[in-house]
Order: structure tokens, then C-alpha cells, then sequence
């Protein structure tokens, strides 16, 4: 079956300062998808950063980059240059089902991490 | 702007009553999805749906049933609310198939509390 997960239920970062999230992921198909999603205590979620299964390169969004090893099973999401507006719940997500032109697009989450960033 | 609006962001219902949470999307998007969000344990799925009339089980369906009679419209049914209902609903749209990523895009989540 195919799960998410998310080993750290909080971290701590000082701000200025980079951290990575960690997420593993266990599926049998050859082409999926991962997600990062923030969710902030207002309550929406936010979509963040996107790589797909054949994608070669780490996907990079702004300050937010996917470190995709493919081997091991993860996807951990690098936060570089920590900002007080980035403490939130971070959900790292998996897209079931086939690529593109087919997919209904379900998404299964992991737990979550919440980020605390320190001044 | 694409724009998922779920009609509560807050409701407080008795034990039995039936629950109406309503979802619309302005993307004409074909998918839109019922998740449950609880402490530890992430999102759930509850239901989905990839066209009018159409209508899947997620991973959760037990004490829910849903609705799709228009494609910008997805509701999610109580039909006889509980206590263990009491938790935070996310509607969430996306296209079907394509070359898109397959992003949800979410409303603003219903907060429901089963006294």
C-alpha cells in the first residue's frame, strides 16, 4: 500500500538559518508524484514545491527546494534562509495512480511537521 | 484567481443531527475531494469525485456520504453526526489527467464540533 512518512511531529529553526523536512515514501508504481504542502494556523493549505517521479533535477521553488533520492525513498523539502512567517505544518503528499493524462489526482498526506522559527 | 470556497469555517452540531458541508469551486476543475484533517494523523481521505454524478471512496467513508449534481459543487454529508466527527474539512479541487502535476488546490477548511 502506499504510504507517507513523516518522522519529525516538530522542529525547531532559528531564523536566517536553512532546515530540512523529512519524508519518506513507500509505493509500487513507476510513475508518481510528490508534494509539499504549508499550512499555517489560519488553516489553508498551501502548495509548495512539486517533483515528479521522472523528473532528473531536485525541484527548486524560491527558498524552497525538494532533495528527491529516488533510491532511498525520499523527498525531504529544504527550507533555506528561515523566515518567522514560515512556522506552520508542513505535509509532505504522494500522488496515487497513474502520470499524466489519466490521473484522478488522489493525494495521500503524511502526518506533518510543525515548524517553530525562532527569532 | 482559482478559488475553492467551503460555505462554514465553523460549525457546532449535536450528537444525530444532519450536517450539510457544501464546496465550490470557480475552476472548472473535473476532481474535487473531502479530506478529514486530525491531529497525528495527517489528512484523510474521505471521498472523491472525478465527474458530476460520479462519486469514489477514500480511505474513510464509514458515517459519510457525499453529493456532486452540478461540477462546480461538491457537499459532504453527516447523516446522523457524531462526537468522533468533531475535526477540521478540507474540500479540494483539481483537474483530471492532462500534463498538470496533479496539485489540489484547497478551501479554507470547515471546523466542525459534534457536542
Amino acid at each position: 500500500a502506499q504510504k507517507i512518512t513523516q518522522t519529525q511531529p516538530g522542529m525547531f529553526v532559528q531564523e536566517k538559518e536553512a532546515v530540512t523536512l523529512d519524508c519518506t515514501y513507500d509505493t509500487s508504481d513507476q510513475s508518481y508524484g510528490l508534494f509539499w504542502y504549508k499550512q499555517p494556523s489560519s488553516g489553508e493549505m498551501i502548495f509548495l514545491i512539486y517533483q515528479g517521479s521522472y523528473d532528473e533535477q531536485n525541484a527548486t521553488e524560491g527558498r524552497y527546494s525538494l532533495n528527491f533520492q529516488k533510491a532511498r525513498k525520499s523527498a525531504n523539502l529544504v527550507i533555506s534562509a528561515s523566515q518567522l512567517g514560515d512556522s506552520a505544518m508542513y505535509f509532505c503528499a504522494m500522488r496515487e495512480g497513474r502520470e499524466y493524462g489519466g490521473a484522478t489526482n488522489k493525494l495521500i498526506f503524511g502526518t506533518g511537521t510543525l515548524l517553530a522559527v525562532q527569532p | 484567481d482559482v478559488k475553492v470556497t467551503q460555505s462554514s469555517r465553523y460549525l457546532v452540531k449535536r450528537t444525530g443531527e444532519k450536517v450539510f458541508l457544501e464546496c465550490v469551486q470557480d475552476m472548472d476543475h473535473e476532481n474535487m475531494f473531502w479530506y478529514r484533517q486530525d491531529p497525528g494523523l495527517g489528512l484523510r481521505l474521505i471521498y472523491f469525485s472525478y465527474d458530476v454524478k460520479m462519486k469514489e471512496k477514500g480511505d474513510i467513508p464509514e458515517g459519510y456520504s457525499v453529493s456532486r449534481e452540478k461540477k462546480e459543487r461538491f457537499s459532504l454529508i453527516l447523516e446522523s453526526a457524531s462526537t468522533n466527527q468533531t475535526s477540521m474539512y478540507l474540500c479540494a479541487s483539481s483537474p483530471f489527467g492532462g500534463a498538470n502535476t496533479g496539485e489540489l488546490f484547497f478551501g479554507e477548511g470547515s471546523r466542525l464540533t459534534v457536542l
